[in-house]
């Protein structure tokens, strides 16, 4: 299977400290998102790193890749309680197949 | 831009009856993926349909079927519900000429089998 497994499965942090997460796949990839998703609602998409690329950044995210070691880390930088959720990775293979998502990460931000 | 949006918000229904999910994806987005999210555990992949056709399905019974319309909008069906079946349903969209984007996805319906 090349389903994602985060790490940790839940972390808890004050206000103001860094948060990261990590994923591990085990196939080759195409490309790797994560998500977000409050409280059993919708996933939000957070952003997608390609098989080529090995860091990207977007405001307090920044995310690297590691395809020699099939993981992946998302890091949160200055949390923010509104930052409290669950966090997926999910990987596809092909650019235009499926993704499989993580069982996730459950982060709580405490103020 | 309107989202991807899934109906009815709320689903309760008896074991044994069917039950009609509906998706409309966003605008200009040809591809359909739908996804059970059960108490506790993570996504898993139902079906992906794409120009009207299934192009992938997950490991779940023949009950669990879909279809995608002309106008891309998309409805899953789960016949002789179980208990089991009861979770969050999500419907996501992407445009598939556009590969390196993530998907977007709707709030999902609750469906509670009673």
């Amino acid at each position: 299977s090349q389903q994602g497994e985060e790490d940790p499965q839940a972390l808890s942090i004050q206000e103001g400290e860094n948060a990261t997460m990590n994923c591990s796949y085990k196939t080759s990839i195409n490309n790797l998102q994560w998500y977000r998703q409050n409280s059993g609602r919708g996933l939000v998409h957070l952003i997608l790193i390609r098989s080529n690329e090995r860091e990207k950044h977007s405001g307090r995210l920044r995310v690297t890749l590691d395809t020699s070691k099939k993981s992946s880390s998302l890091l949160i930088t200055a949390s923010r309680a509104a930052d409290t959720a669950s966090y997926f990775c999910a990987t596809a293979e092909t650019s235009y197949d499926k993704v499989i998502f993580g069982p996730g990460t459950s982060l709580s931000v405490i103020p | 831009e309107a989202g991807v949006t899934q109906s009815p918000t709320h689903l309760i229904k008896t074991r044994g009856q069917q039950a009609t999910l509906r998706c409309s994806p966003i605008s200009g987005h040809t591809s359909v993926y739908w996804y059970q999210q059960a108490l506790g555990l993570g996504l898993q992949f139902l079906l992906w349909y794409d120009e009207g056709e299934e192009r992938n399905r997950g490991n779940f019974p023949p009950r669990f079927s879909g279809r995608q319309f002309p106008n891309y909008s998309s409805e899953l069906n789960v016949n002789a519900l179980e208990l089991e079946d009861s979770a969050l349903y999500l419907c996501a969209s992407r445009r598939l000429g556009d590969p390196h984007y993530g998907y977007t996805f709707g709030s999902g319906t609750r469906l509670t089998v009673v």
